[in-house]
This record gives structure tokens, C-alpha cells and sequence, in this order.
């Protein structure tokens, strides 16, 4: 199983908010950042938060990132079709010289 | 604009080998670290392996040290992964991607490739 835990599956009707979870240790999440990834069907992850809630370019600010203590969370509000996909946490297990560890991902559908 | 592009996946058989690729452009490649991660059929992802900028420091996860070697030529912009030994539960897309910050330290991914598909199976 994976290092980081996150929920199997979430769901959500168009315009609702949902929020996928990311659950660690206080050598992963609890000192060190975590990033989201987001995989569309058959495609690339790509780069959704860096830094536990930066956005990079081009995401819209629907998306959103958190941390509190050992554990992360990812917030999507007003939920489209397209926001249908896989979402991954990732992060540093024993700081920079540690391993890249991810979470099992977390399947979004919308309703 | 950053592209990632691997190839030299396929089938193998098990105890096989084969040497994965990674052809890099739109940034200076010498300045950063880069992965390899995978996903076997409907699994999430794992990462395999990270190399430093000038290839001086490489790490693995344990489940492939000593049969994977990940290396890179900074002058042809290229990462490579060596895959010796190759197990079944090697199978799965192997995908590249570049650290998020160049520099000494290492930062989670920011861009990926499109992946390669490597099968195990005799």
C-alpha cells in the first residue's frame, strides 16, 4: 500500500465543492511539502499544487491546496465534467535525500 | 516549451532486459533533477528513481535496486533507464518528468512525459 493514504473514490455534482484527503507521517507530510497531481484518462499527471496550495500557471483558482499537521487536502469548488479524473498526493518521505512517495490517488467523478 | 519524450518501451521477457529513454528540450536539461515514476495497469503512481543535474547522485526505491540503473547524457539531453532482471511486476507505463526547481536539491515533479508501455511477459 501506499505511503500517503487518500480515499479511493470521491464524487460530486456540477458547481458543488469537494475535497480529497491526504493522510501521512511526521516524516512525509509532517515536514515536508506536498504537491497534487491531476491524471485525465489515459494521459500524463500534470502538475495541479506545488508547495502544499500554489498554483501554478494555468490552473484555475477552482483548485485549491491545504496542510495541517501530518495531513493535506485538496479542494475543488464549482465541479465540472472535465474535473473528472484521477488526483495523486506526492510528497518527500524522509525529507529532500528520502524517497518521492504518492498517495494511491483518488478517483473524482462527477455526477 | 518543456517536452518530454520517452521510448524504447515493449515486451520483454521475464529476466530480460531493456533500456528505456527520455529525450528532454525546452530547458536547460544539465540543470535539473529528473524521475522515472510508473504505473502498472490501473494502479496509481510510483516513483522508481531521480538523478541529480550533473548525474552524481542517483537514488532508487527498493524494489529496484540493483536491476534498474537510471543515468543520463546532458550532452544529447537524455535520461535513460536500464532495466535488468526484469520481473513481472516490473510491467507498467514508465513515465519521465523534471523536477519543479533546478538547483543541488531535488523537487517533486512539475512536468511529465507521455509515458512508455513496457509488458512482461514470456
Amino acid at each position: 500500500q501506499s505511503v500517503l493514504t487518500q480515499p479511493p473514490s470521491a464524487s460530486g455534482t456540477p458547481g458543488q465543492r469537494v475535497t480529497i484527503s491526504c493522510s501521512g507521517s511526521s516524516s512525509n507530510i509532517g515536514s515536508n511539502i506536498v504537491n497534487w497531481y491531476q491524471q485525465l484518462p489515459g494521459t500524463a499527471p500534470k502538475l495541479l499544487i506545488y508547495s502544499n496550495n500554489q498554483r501554478p500557471s494555468g490552473v484555475p483558482d477552482r483548485f485549491s491546496g491545504s496542510k495541517s499537521g501530518t495531513s493535506a487536502s485538496l479542494a475543488i469548488s464549482g465541479l465540472q465534467s472535465e474535473d473528472e479524473a484521477d488526483y495523486y498526493c506526492a510528497g518527500w518521505d524522509g525529507g529532500q535525500n528520502g524517497d518521492l512517495v504518492f498517495g494511491g490517488g483518488t478517483k473524482l467523478t462527477v455526477l | 516549451e518543456v517536452q518530454l519524450v520517452e521510448s524504447g518501451g515493449g515486451l520483454v521477457q521475464p529476466g530480460g532486459s531493456l533500456r528505456l529513454s527520455c529525450a528532454a528540450s525546452g530547458f536547460t536539461f544539465s540543470n535539473y533533477w529528473m524521475f522515472w515514476v510508473r504505473q502498472a495497469p490501473g494502479k496509481g503512481l510510483v516513483w522508481v528513481s531521480r538523478i541529480k543535474g550533473d548525474g552524481t547522485i542517483t537514488r532508487y526505491a527498493d524494489s529496484v535496486k540493483g536491476r534498474l540503473t537510471i543515468s543520463r547524457d546532458n550532452a544529447r539531453n537524455t535520461l535513460y533507464l536500464q532495466m535488468s532482471s526484469v520481473r513481472s511486476d516490473d510491467a507498467a507505463v514508465y513515465f519521465c518528468a523534471r523536477a519543479a526547481v533546478s538547483g543541488p536539491y531535488p523537487s517533486p515533479p512539475d512536468y511529465w512525459g507521455q509515458g512508455t508501455l513496457v509488458t512482461v511477459s514470456s
